[in-house]
């Protein structure tokens, strides 16, 4: 089955703890992304990736780091998490064409 | 820059009525995709319809379609024959294909939460 993976869905951590949320596809898409949702606001880009070893920031990277080792994964550390990093992640993958984008189930993040 | 502008932030439907969820668009690049997405109240994302710029002709996909008005900015989504699942949030959404990076980057409105009721 074509998805996109993201593990945990749920993680409760305390401020400056460094945490990894893990993301992965089996579609063979070049493009993935992370976006966070808040209420009111929408889901907001973090970064992407246009491919292996090609990382860009998003609109709200401030805080946030990833990699792109493999196609498949594009994981998103948070190196020393705060309370305003409280939000349900997404990732998401896409070919690089006018495909709607896969989003993965989430992950609901809170930073106490 | 893109913006998406969605103004009604919650809606009530009938069961089997239809409902036009609104949303308006802001860009200067002639060549542009909108999207519609479903998140239940379980959270995920769900692709329900895609509109191409230049396409001629309003897209439809089963109960859904989108109501395209080019000239006015404006991407409305129509359910029809609305059912108790539909109940969600629904988000617009817009892609440009233009020299504006972001890696197929979609800019979302704010969503509007819909009720069906029976």
């Amino acid at each position: 089955e074509a998805q996109v993976t993201q593990n945990p869905r749920y993680l409760i951590t305390v401020t400056g703890k460094k945490l990894t949320v893990t993301c992965s596809q089996n579609m063979n898409h070049e493009y993935m992304s992370w976006y966070r949702q808040d209420p009111g606001l929408g889901l907001r880009q973090i970064y992407y990736s246009m491919n292996v070893e090609v990382t860009d920031k998003g609109d709200v990277p401030e805080g946030y780091k990833v990699s792109r080792k493999e196609k498949r994964n594009f994981p998103l550390i948070l190196e020393s998490p705060s309370p305003n990093q409280t939000s349900l992640y997404f990732c998401a993958s896409s070919p690089p064409d006018h495909s709607p984008l896969h989003f993965g189930n989430g992950t609901r993040l809170t930073v106490t | 820059a893109q913006k998406i502008t969605q103004t009604q932030p919650g809606m009530f439907v009938q069961e089997k009525e239809a409902v036009t969820l609104d949303c308006t668009y802001d860009t200067s690049d002639p060549s542009y995709g909108l999207f519609w997405y479903k998140q239940p109240s379980s959270g995920e994302m769900i692709f329900l319809i895609y509109q191409g710029s230049y396409d001629q002709q309003n897209a439809t996909e089963g109960r859904y379609s989108l109501n395209f008005q080019k000239a006015r900015k404006s991407a409305n989504l129509v359910i029809s024959a609305s059912q108790l699942g539909d109940s969600a949030m629904y988000f617009c959404a817009m892609r440009d294909w233009g020299l504006t990076g972001g890696g197929n980057k979609l800019t979302f409105g704010t969503g509007t939460q819909l009720k069906v009721e029976l």
